[in-house]
């Protein structure tokens, strides 16, 4: 159980481009998903926190209008990158969280490989 | 703010070896606390977890306690595979369920 999907896996993209990623949690339910960037051989760093039905909340540092979050549903959230470019170029992954009898347990996705050109 | 800090860079046992991990958090409210592991090119996987003081999360023969008296939760194998090489970090949680806080990672490689 408690398995998150993402997709694409791989992306490349042209500079001035846009691109999507979906998140989704395909055996429960998440009303928080949260979204995440990770460079070579560092830790990962919160870029924002995704509630369904509600605006998802930045990270100080992150761009809203450059990194936009929806989460129409309880088991899909998209990232959007708008105008990429080159240093958008990174491992995006995201997680869910497992809620409920006490458990606050987060379960990643795979993550997407965003590479802008 | 909070805050957690592991042993940083590698760790180079041989197979057979111990293996400690250290981690020390520091957090405004009561943390659920949390080792997850990564390997190349994927995301990361919940090792084991503990939710409350004293417990002691398990998994494939590593341990970790939960010991809020010196806020650590240290990461233990009394004998290390070639296959447990990854990157481990720890992440507390508060209890509100908030975003993780991950720690620089520590890579593991575990020479045969």
């Amino acid at each position: 159980g408690a398995v998150v999907s993402q997709h694409p896996s791989r992306v490349i993209c042209k500079s001035g481009t846009s691109v999507k990623i979906e998140c989704r949690s395909l055996d429960f339910q998440a009303t928080t998903m949260f979204w995440y960037r990770q460079f070579p051989k560092q830790s990962l760093m919160l870029m924002a926190t995704s509630n369904e039905g509600s605006k998802a909340t930045y990270e100080q540092g992150v761009e809203k209008d450059k990194f936009l979050i929806n989460h129409a549903s309880l088991t899909l959230s998209t990232l959007t990158v708008t105008s990429a470019h080159p240093e958008d170029s990174s491992f995006y992954i995201c997680s869910a969280r497992v809620e409920g009898q006490g458990r606050y347990e987060q379960y990643f996705g795979p993550g997407t490989r965003l590479t802008v050109t | 703010g909070d805050s957690v800090v592991q042993t940083e860079g590698q760790v180079l046992p041989s197979e057979g070896d111990s293996l400690i991990v250290n981690c020390s958090y520091e957090t405004t409210q009561y943390p659920s606390l949390f080792w997850y592991v990564q390997y190349p090119g994927e995301g990361p996987q919940l090792h084991l977890k503990a939710m409350k003081a004293n417990d002691k999360g398990r998994n494939k023969g590593f341990e970790a306690m939960y010991r809020k008296e010196t806020t650590s939760f240290h990461l233990e194998k009394d004998s290390v595979q070639e296959s447990d090489s990854a990157v481990y970090f720890c992440a507390p949680s508060n209890q509100a369920g908030t975003a993780l806080i991950f720690g620089k990672g520590t890579t593991l490689s575990v020479s045969s």
